[in-house]
């Protein structure tokens, strides 16, 4: 079992209202990673950050921001949610370096939003 | 851009059957090519990868081959159990770690 939180769970919010998405790890991992699943399945990286004080935007483009002041910690913010923001949100990480097992992505559960 | 095909996107068989899931990927430069499965309200977990320089991989009831010259990967679970049933993810990324480039995922269901 990945050692990698995500809260909250379940979010129902209005839209307008500035939003933190929490993603904590304890493995130490350098490379932590954000995803945007469709309802579809298909899974949209968003975010990514190699390390602290480094974030990079992903293949999709996105209006939510990221920041990686610790190691650990990794959030994701709106500042004004809308409803094209509803979506399931996947954060996950993996440790530095090259070959096994440094590519393998620990998954979180992951957080379901609704921006009514 | 780097992409990555997965087909089909849903996937019904019988307890007991085998199932093949195949994808396709754009990047010649691609050598790490994983697969994860995603059960219901949780995240994808990796269950079997596999690198260029390997043709074939096999745990237990699943098997990964790979054809680097058509740039394509194959997920193939024998003797298949209810438990099977899942959305899986192929990727494919480099050796150094970092980035995946997922495919569209694979609804799979054993009916028992």
């Amino acid at each position: 079992e990945a050692d990698i939180y995500q809260t909250p769970r379940y979010l129902v919010i209005g839209t307008g209202k500035k939003i933190t998405l929490e993603c904590s790890q304890t493995m130490g991992h350098d490379k932590m990673y954000w995803y945007q699943q469709d309802p579809g399945m298909e899974l949209h990286l968003i975010h990514y950050s190699y390390g602290v004080n480094s974030t990079e935007k992903g293949d999709l483009s996105s209006e939510s921001t990221v920041s990686r002041i610790r190691t650990e910690h990794f959030p994701l913010t709106l500042e004004s949610a809308r409803p094209s923001h509803t979506s399931q949100y996947l954060c996950a990480s993996s440790p530095l370096g090259t070959g096994s097992p440094y590519n393998e992505q620990f998954f979180g559960p992951g957080t379901r939003l609704t921006v009514l | 851009g780097e992409n990555v095909e997965q087909h089909p996107s849903t996937l019904s068989v019988q307890e007991g059957d085998s199932a093949v899931i195949k994808c396709t990927y754009s990047d010649s430069a691609s050598n790490y090519f994983p697969w994860y499965k995603q059960e219901l309200g949780k995240g994808p977990q990796l269950i079997i990868d596999i690198r260029s320089n390997v043709g074939e991989k096999k745990d237990q009831r699943i098997a990964v081959t790979l054809n680097k010259t058509a740039k394509h990967f194959s997920l193939h679970i024998t003797e298949t159990q209810p438990e099977d049933s899942a959305v899986y993810f192929c990727a494919a990324g480099y050796n150094q770690g970092g980035k995946l480039i997922f495919g569209q995922g694979t609804e799979l269901s054993v009916k028992p």
